[in-house]
């Protein structure tokens, strides 16, 4: 198994511009969750989907984070319009019905820098 | 939900067992104890997790205390690689995870 894949690996982009992170959970995995880690604030939990659907967006800063999984096995995050103070790295995770408990399998990670 | 409280950095010696202690005195009875860790610019990975019992797997061991108050994660023969921040997080089961600070663990040759 590939594991969980994020792309793009780093992104550089000026202030205004739209930014789109993507990821693709591992294959069965029914639960994907997106964070962002900074030195400030370490890492923190944006939102997550089950089955697709997204359970729990309070972690999502303001209006400018959207997110959506419109299948199983694709999900992305958008930053429009994107800020100097979004710069950091973005984790996906996914995690399997199965078993029943929080083994997280994470991503790379996306590593972002708003100019 | 239950808070942790762990030391923020720990050395060990390549070779010798890394015990890593949790506080969570205010955990409730239908929470788990779970251990990640993250290296140098890479994603988390879990490690271990447990209820009440012990747990031992590939990569550690889990001692939680009888009253569920506190547990240690053992490395048994740390690496240079094991050189990570490692998080003991407190959560039910199929719920979201919360990151705290975690233990800067430092194995040294």
């Amino acid at each position: 198994d590939a594991g969980v894949i994020q792309s793009p690996r780093h992104e550089v982009t000026e202030m205004g511009q739209e930014v789109t992170l993507r990821c693709k959970p591992i294959s069965g995995h029914n639960s994907l969750f997106w964070y962002r880690q900074t030195m400030m604030r370490g890492l923190e939990l944006l939102i997550y989907f089950n089955n697709n659907v997204p359970i729990d967006d309070s972690g999502m800063p303001e209006d400018r984070f959207s997110a959506k999984m419109p299948n199983a096995s694709f999900s992305t995050l958008k930053i429009q319009p994107s800020e100097p103070r979004d710069s950091a790295v973005y984790f996906c995770a996914s995690r399997p019905r199965q078993g029943g408990y929080n083994e997280q399998f994470f991503g790379p990670g996306t590593r972002l820098t708003v100019l | 939900d239950a808070k942790t409280t762990q030391p923020p950095s720990m050395d060990c010696a390549e070779g010798r067992a890394a015990n890593l202690p949790c506080n969570h005195s205010t955990i409730s009875g239908n929470e788990y104890v779970y251990w990640y860790r993250q290296i140098h610019s890479q994603g988390p990975q879990y490690i271990i997790h447990g209820l009440k019992n012990n747990e031992t797997n590939e990569m550690a061991s889990l001692i939680i205390t009888e009253d569920r108050k506190s547990s240690t994660l053992i490395l048994p023969h740390a690496t240079l690689r094991d050189t990570a921040v490692y998080y003991c997080i407190v959560r039910v089961n199929t719920d979201k995870l919360i990151f705290g600070t975690g233990t800067r663990l430092q194995v040294f040759p």
